[in-house]
């Protein structure tokens, strides 16, 4: 069974640019979270899907981002006009329907703004 | 407002001897806790929740925590420490049981030598 997957592992960009980043959840769960990890610090909240909603998007540092898991599974998550500072692993994480707090993370996607 | 504590940036331990690895928090309702561990290039793995009940919970790989209101910590523990258990660890929370997000700690590098 296949785990979270995320894509790109890796992306470069230059400060001003547009960047998408994909998660790709375990089947089945209806849950997804995305979360933003600096070097040194612990994960970071930043929105969280039930279902093809956002139920808490709380934890988006600006309007410059913005997320959508349009049919229930994918997700996209999407930062406009990126800053150096958003250079960070960005981490996505699936799970069954209810709270548990078992969430089951992927790998993350290593965004580098230049 | 709600936060966790990992006071210890790093804790090094001899193979076969037990380790600790602290957490403390901080939240108005009832805690609900969490203990992640992130091996290199892999993503975080769920090890072991507190929701209710005992306050000693145990979960994978022999490790266990305590749940400790008066003191409000959920201390990670092991009997005998293997070297494959270095790793960061991260202790999280959730405030009661809101289906969002988990608020995680800065995490804790376990070094184990042989």
């Amino acid at each position: 069974g296949a785990g979270v997957s995320q894509t790109p592992s890796n992306k470069v960009t230059e400060k001003g640019k547009y960047v998408e980043l994909r998660c790709d959840p375990i089947s089945g769960h209806t849950a997804l979270y995305w979360y933003r990890q600096s070097l040194g610090q612990g994960p970071e909240f930043l929105i969280y899907f039930q279902g093809t909603g956002a139920a808490d998007d709380s934890g988006l540092p600006n309007d410059r981002f913005f997320a959508v898991r349009p049919e229930g599974s994918v997700s996209t998550l999407k930062i406009q006009r990126t800053e150096r500072g958003d250079s960070a692993v960005y981490l996505c994480a699936s799970a069954r329907g209810g709270f548990t707090g078992e969430l089951f993370f992927g790998e993350g996607s290593r965004l580098t703004v230049l | 407002a709600q936060s966790v504590a990992q006071p210890e940036d790093q804790v090094n331990v001899a193979e076969g001897n037990p380790l600790t690895v602290k957490c403390t928090y901080s939240v108005s309702g009832n805690p609900y806790l969490f203990w992640y561990v992130q091996y290199p290039n892999r993503g975080l793995q769920f090890l072991l929740k507190y929701i209710t009940g005992d306050n000693l919970v145990k979960g994978s790989y022999g490790f266990e925590a305590e749940f400790n209101k008066s003191q409000t910590s959920f201390h990670l523990k092991k009997p005998s420490a293997l070297v494959s258990d270095s790793a960061l660890y991260f202790c999280a929370l959730n405030y009661g049981g809101s289906q969002g997000n988990l608020i995680f700690g800065k995490g804790t590098k376990l070094s184990v030598k042989p």
